[in-house]
Protein backbone atom coordinates (compact mmCIF):
# COMPACT_ATOMS: atom_id res chain seq x y z
CA UNK A 1 0.00 0.00 0.00
CA UNK A 2 1.42 3.16 -0.86
CA UNK A 3 1.16 5.66 1.92
CA UNK A 4 0.55 9.45 2.82
CA UNK A 5 1.46 11.40 0.39
CA UNK A 6 1.42 15.48 0.96
CA UNK A 7 2.19 18.28 -2.14
CA UNK A 8 4.00 20.17 -2.57
CA UNK A 9 6.97 19.54 -0.85
CA UNK A 10 8.34 22.68 0.04
CA UNK A 11 6.66 26.49 -0.68
CA UNK A 12 7.93 29.87 0.13
CA UNK A 13 5.48 32.49 -0.12
CA UNK A 14 5.75 35.88 1.14
CA UNK A 15 3.38 37.63 4.30
CA UNK A 16 -0.35 38.29 2.87
CA UNK A 17 -0.27 35.58 0.64
CA UNK A 18 -2.54 32.67 0.73
CA UNK A 19 -1.53 28.64 0.43
CA UNK A 20 -3.26 25.59 -0.26
CA UNK A 21 -1.38 21.94 1.09
CA UNK A 22 -2.87 19.05 -0.24
CA UNK A 23 -2.71 15.58 1.69
CA UNK A 24 -3.65 11.68 -0.04
CA UNK A 25 -4.26 9.65 2.56
CA UNK A 26 -3.32 5.95 2.23
CA UNK A 27 -5.99 3.97 0.60
CA UNK A 28 -9.29 3.01 2.39
CA UNK A 29 -8.58 5.70 5.55
CA UNK A 30 -11.15 7.74 5.92
CA UNK A 31 -9.44 10.01 8.72
CA UNK A 32 -6.62 12.53 8.21
CA UNK A 33 -5.72 15.42 10.41
CA UNK A 34 -3.34 18.07 10.18
CA UNK A 35 -0.49 19.22 12.22
CA UNK A 36 2.16 21.98 12.68
CA UNK A 37 5.55 21.25 13.47
CA UNK A 38 7.49 24.38 14.22
CA UNK A 39 11.56 24.07 16.38
CA UNK A 40 9.79 26.42 19.12
CA UNK A 41 5.93 24.47 19.53
CA UNK A 42 6.73 20.85 18.37
CA UNK A 43 3.73 18.98 17.07
CA UNK A 44 0.82 20.76 17.34
CA UNK A 45 -3.01 19.73 16.18
CA UNK A 46 -4.11 21.68 13.62
CA UNK A 47 -7.81 19.64 12.79
CA UNK A 48 -9.17 16.36 12.05
CA UNK A 49 -11.78 15.12 8.97
CA UNK A 50 -13.30 11.92 8.92
CA UNK A 51 -15.83 11.53 5.96
CA UNK A 52 -16.06 15.15 5.09
CA UNK A 53 -16.80 16.29 8.26
CA UNK A 54 -14.70 18.30 10.64
CA UNK A 55 -14.19 16.06 13.46
CA UNK A 56 -11.97 17.58 16.08
CA UNK A 57 -9.92 21.60 15.77
CA UNK A 58 -7.05 22.42 17.44
CA UNK A 59 -6.52 25.71 19.07
CA UNK A 60 -5.13 27.71 15.79
CA UNK A 61 -6.63 31.37 14.24
CA UNK A 62 -9.49 30.53 11.84
CA UNK A 63 -6.94 31.31 8.92
CA UNK A 64 -6.00 28.22 9.26
CA UNK A 65 -9.03 26.08 7.18
CA UNK A 66 -9.83 22.59 5.74
CA UNK A 67 -11.79 20.24 3.84
CA UNK A 68 -12.18 16.75 3.03
CA UNK A 69 -13.18 15.52 -0.53
CA UNK A 70 -15.41 12.09 -0.94
CA UNK A 71 -12.11 10.26 -1.72
CA UNK A 72 -11.09 11.22 1.75
CA UNK A 73 -8.10 14.09 0.45
CA UNK A 74 -8.10 16.43 2.12
CA UNK A 75 -6.84 20.15 1.65
CA UNK A 76 -5.24 23.04 4.29
CA UNK A 77 -4.98 26.06 3.59
CA UNK A 78 -3.74 29.20 5.23
CA UNK A 79 -4.90 32.37 4.36
CA UNK A 80 -2.88 35.98 5.21
CA UNK A 81 0.42 34.06 5.89
CA UNK A 82 2.25 35.29 8.63
CA UNK A 83 6.28 35.08 9.17
CA UNK A 84 4.96 32.81 12.36
CA UNK A 85 3.33 30.50 9.93
CA UNK A 86 7.07 28.90 8.47
CA UNK A 87 6.65 25.68 9.51
CA UNK A 88 6.42 21.95 8.54
CA UNK A 89 3.02 20.80 8.10
CA UNK A 90 1.92 16.93 8.81
CA UNK A 91 -0.66 14.97 7.66
CA UNK A 92 -1.77 11.89 9.29
CA UNK A 93 -4.63 8.97 8.02
CA UNK A 94 -6.00 6.93 10.60
CA UNK A 95 -8.55 3.44 9.19
CA UNK A 96 -10.68 1.59 10.75
CA UNK A 97 -14.29 2.12 10.88
CA UNK A 98 -14.37 5.00 13.01
CA UNK A 99 -10.93 6.02 11.90
CA UNK A 100 -9.21 5.65 15.12
CA UNK A 101 -6.30 3.39 14.35
CA UNK A 102 -3.23 3.84 13.96
CA UNK A 103 -2.00 7.15 12.27
CA UNK A 104 0.53 7.35 9.48
CA UNK A 105 2.14 10.36 9.02
CA UNK A 106 3.18 11.64 5.28
CA UNK A 107 6.22 13.39 5.09
CA UNK A 108 5.23 17.20 5.48
CA UNK A 109 4.91 20.08 3.09
CA UNK A 110 8.07 22.91 4.57
CA UNK A 111 6.29 26.24 4.22
CA UNK A 112 8.36 29.05 4.53
CA UNK A 113 7.17 32.74 4.66
CA UNK A 114 9.21 35.21 3.97
CA UNK B 1 -0.74 24.64 28.45
CA UNK B 2 1.46 21.55 27.96
CA UNK B 3 -0.68 18.82 28.95
CA UNK B 4 2.53 16.43 27.85
CA UNK B 5 5.86 17.17 29.35
CA UNK B 6 8.82 14.93 27.88
CA UNK B 7 12.29 15.14 28.75
CA UNK B 8 15.30 15.15 28.33
CA UNK B 9 15.29 17.47 25.48
CA UNK B 10 19.02 15.13 23.86
CA UNK B 11 20.38 12.66 24.90
CA UNK B 12 23.48 10.87 23.95
CA UNK B 13 23.98 7.15 25.06
CA UNK B 14 26.60 4.60 23.59
CA UNK B 15 26.13 1.52 21.66
CA UNK B 16 24.60 -0.85 23.54
CA UNK B 17 23.31 1.04 25.91
CA UNK B 18 20.06 2.11 27.62
CA UNK B 19 17.92 5.11 26.35
CA UNK B 20 15.27 6.22 28.92
CA UNK B 21 12.46 8.97 27.85
CA UNK B 22 10.17 10.36 30.01
CA UNK B 23 6.75 11.60 30.07
CA UNK B 24 4.41 12.88 32.31
CA UNK B 25 0.81 14.28 31.61
CA UNK B 26 -1.99 16.42 33.27
CA UNK B 27 -5.40 15.60 31.64
CA UNK B 28 -6.76 12.27 33.50
CA UNK B 29 -9.15 11.67 30.66
CA UNK B 30 -6.05 10.55 27.95
CA UNK B 31 -6.07 6.43 27.62
CA UNK B 32 -3.94 6.27 24.47
CA UNK B 33 0.25 7.09 24.89
CA UNK B 34 1.97 6.37 21.88
CA UNK B 35 5.28 6.87 20.99
CA UNK B 36 6.69 8.53 17.68
CA UNK B 37 10.12 7.75 16.20
CA UNK B 38 11.19 11.05 13.71
CA UNK B 39 14.31 11.00 11.41
CA UNK B 40 15.18 14.08 9.37
CA UNK B 41 13.30 14.64 6.56
CA UNK B 42 10.58 11.93 7.15
CA UNK B 43 6.87 12.56 9.25
CA UNK B 44 7.05 10.59 12.56
CA UNK B 45 6.41 7.05 12.73
CA UNK B 46 4.97 5.11 15.45
CA UNK B 47 6.99 3.12 17.51
CA UNK B 48 4.67 1.45 19.94
CA UNK B 49 1.77 2.61 21.87
CA UNK B 50 0.00 1.67 25.49
CA UNK B 51 -3.57 1.68 26.82
CA UNK B 52 -3.85 2.49 30.86
CA UNK B 53 -5.06 -1.23 31.44
CA UNK B 54 -1.67 -2.36 31.09
CA UNK B 55 1.88 -1.25 32.72
CA UNK B 56 3.99 -2.56 30.78
CA UNK B 57 4.49 -2.97 26.56
CA UNK B 58 7.27 -4.51 25.40
CA UNK B 59 8.12 -4.76 21.21
CA UNK B 60 11.68 -6.00 20.33
CA UNK B 61 14.26 -3.57 22.32
CA UNK B 62 11.64 -1.14 23.07
CA UNK B 63 9.35 -1.00 25.92
CA UNK B 64 6.99 1.47 27.48
CA UNK B 65 6.52 1.53 31.03
CA UNK B 66 3.32 3.41 32.28
CA UNK B 67 2.61 4.26 35.72
CA UNK B 68 -1.12 5.65 36.10
CA UNK B 69 -1.21 7.07 39.46
CA UNK B 70 1.65 9.27 38.61
CA UNK B 71 0.45 10.25 35.36
CA UNK B 72 3.76 8.85 34.09
CA UNK B 73 5.16 7.19 31.02
CA UNK B 74 8.30 6.12 29.39
CA UNK B 75 9.89 4.47 26.64
CA UNK B 76 13.16 2.14 27.41
CA UNK B 77 15.30 1.82 24.07
CA UNK B 78 17.18 -1.78 25.02
CA UNK B 79 20.56 -2.04 23.13
CA UNK B 80 20.58 1.21 21.46
CA UNK B 81 21.82 1.07 17.88
CA UNK B 82 23.15 4.13 15.77
CA UNK B 83 20.22 3.54 13.85
CA UNK B 84 18.00 4.66 16.54
CA UNK B 85 19.23 7.98 16.33
CA UNK B 86 16.02 9.90 15.72
CA UNK B 87 13.85 12.63 17.42
CA UNK B 88 11.57 10.55 19.91
CA UNK B 89 7.87 12.03 20.36
CA UNK B 90 5.66 10.48 23.42
CA UNK B 91 1.75 11.94 22.60
CA UNK B 92 -1.64 11.14 24.18
CA UNK B 93 -5.40 11.49 23.46
CA UNK B 94 -8.69 10.95 24.38
CA UNK B 95 -9.68 7.75 22.86
CA UNK B 96 -13.59 9.97 22.68
CA UNK B 97 -14.09 7.82 19.00
CA UNK B 98 -11.26 9.54 17.21
CA UNK B 99 -7.67 9.48 17.81
CA UNK B 100 -7.22 12.60 15.46
CA UNK B 101 -6.21 15.06 18.41
CA UNK B 102 -3.13 13.45 19.64
CA UNK B 103 -1.21 16.09 22.44
CA UNK B 104 3.00 15.66 21.41
CA UNK B 105 5.76 16.35 23.57
CA UNK B 106 8.31 18.79 22.87
CA UNK B 107 10.71 15.80 21.79
CA UNK B 108 13.95 14.32 22.64
CA UNK B 109 16.91 13.76 20.24
CA UNK B 110 18.34 10.87 20.34
CA UNK B 111 22.25 10.14 19.62
CA UNK B 112 23.65 6.95 19.95
CA UNK B 113 27.90 6.99 19.65
CA UNK B 114 29.16 3.80 18.07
Amino acid sequence: KAGVTQTPRYLIKTRGQQVTLSCSPISGHRSVSWYQQTPGQGLQFLFEYFSETQRNKGNFPGRFSGRQFSNSRSEMNVSTLELGDSALYLCASSGGRSGTDTQYFGPGTRLTVL
Amino acid sequence: QQQVKQSPQSLIVQKGGISIINCAYENTAFDYFPWYQQFPGKGPALLIAIRPDVSEKKEGRFTISFNKSAKQFSLHIMDSQPGDSATYFCAASKDGGSQGNLIFGKGTKLSVKP
